[in-house]
């Protein structure tokens, strides 16, 4: 079976700009959380989302938005990109209803210049 | 708020125990997390502890005390790939909340 999946891999941006970071969950799992993690770090909570609907929210700023499409799959928008985004970002995977194991994906390696 | 300790570094040799204690102080409770991840890559799954007691999945065991706010990994027959860092993290609801790591070297 497929695990978690993002793209891209890596990402470079200048500040200002914006950017997209995708995510496919394990096939059969309703759950798709994001995480940042900077280097040396735990990973940062930043939403979850679970049948198409925002069930959570970390402490980050309204140029994070993220949203869930009908087959599961998941975005993450950053706007107005600082130096400090430059982060790991993670996608975690869940069934959801209850279960709460969360499996996590490669991540996407964003650097901000 | 949450908060979550776990020693920063630890060192031991192959072949051989070593435990990584995590305490935590959180708002809701609903199951504690151990993660293993190499530099550069993503978070690996490996025990999840809802009870008190102990979990055993082959060369790695955690151990949760509730009341205490206190889990530990157990990793038994060190291997040079164990080389890592580990994530104690603790779920309330939907999120989890991570420490910051502890980052396990293995010598020959």
């Amino acid at each position: 079976d497929a695990g978690v999946t993002q793209s891209p891999t890596h990402l470079i941006k200048t500040r200002g700009q914006q950017v997209t970071l995708r995510c496919s969950p394990i096939s059969g799992h309703k759950s798709v959380s994001w995480y940042q993690q900077v280097l040396g770090q735990g990973p940062q909570f930043i939403f979850q989302y679970y049948e198409k609907e925002e069930r959570g929210r970390g402490n980050f700023p309204d140029r994070f938005s993220a949203r869930q499409f009908p087959n599961y799959s998941s975005e993450l928008n950053v706007n107005a990109l600082l130096l400090g985004d430059s982060a790991l970002y993670l996608c975690a995977s869940g069934v959801g209803e209850g279960r709460n194991e969360q499996y996590f994906g490669p991540g996407t390696r964003l650097t901000v210049t | 708020g949450q908060n979550i300790d776990q020693p920063t570094e630890m060192t031991a040799t192959e072949g051989a125990i070593v435990q990584i204690n995590c305490t935590y102080q959180t708002s809701g409770f609903n199951g504690l997390f151990w993660y293993q991840q190499h530099a550069g890559e993503a978070p690996t799954f490996l025990s999840y502890n809802v009870l008190d007691g102990l979990e055993e999945k082959g060369r790695f065991s955690s151990f949760l005390s509730r009341s205490k706010g206190y889990s530990y990994l157990l990793l038994k027959e060190l291997q040079m790939k164990d080389s890592a860092s580990y994530l104690c993290a603790v779920q309330n609801d939907y999120k989890l909340s991570f420490g910051a790591g502890t980052t396990v070297t293995v010598r020959a």
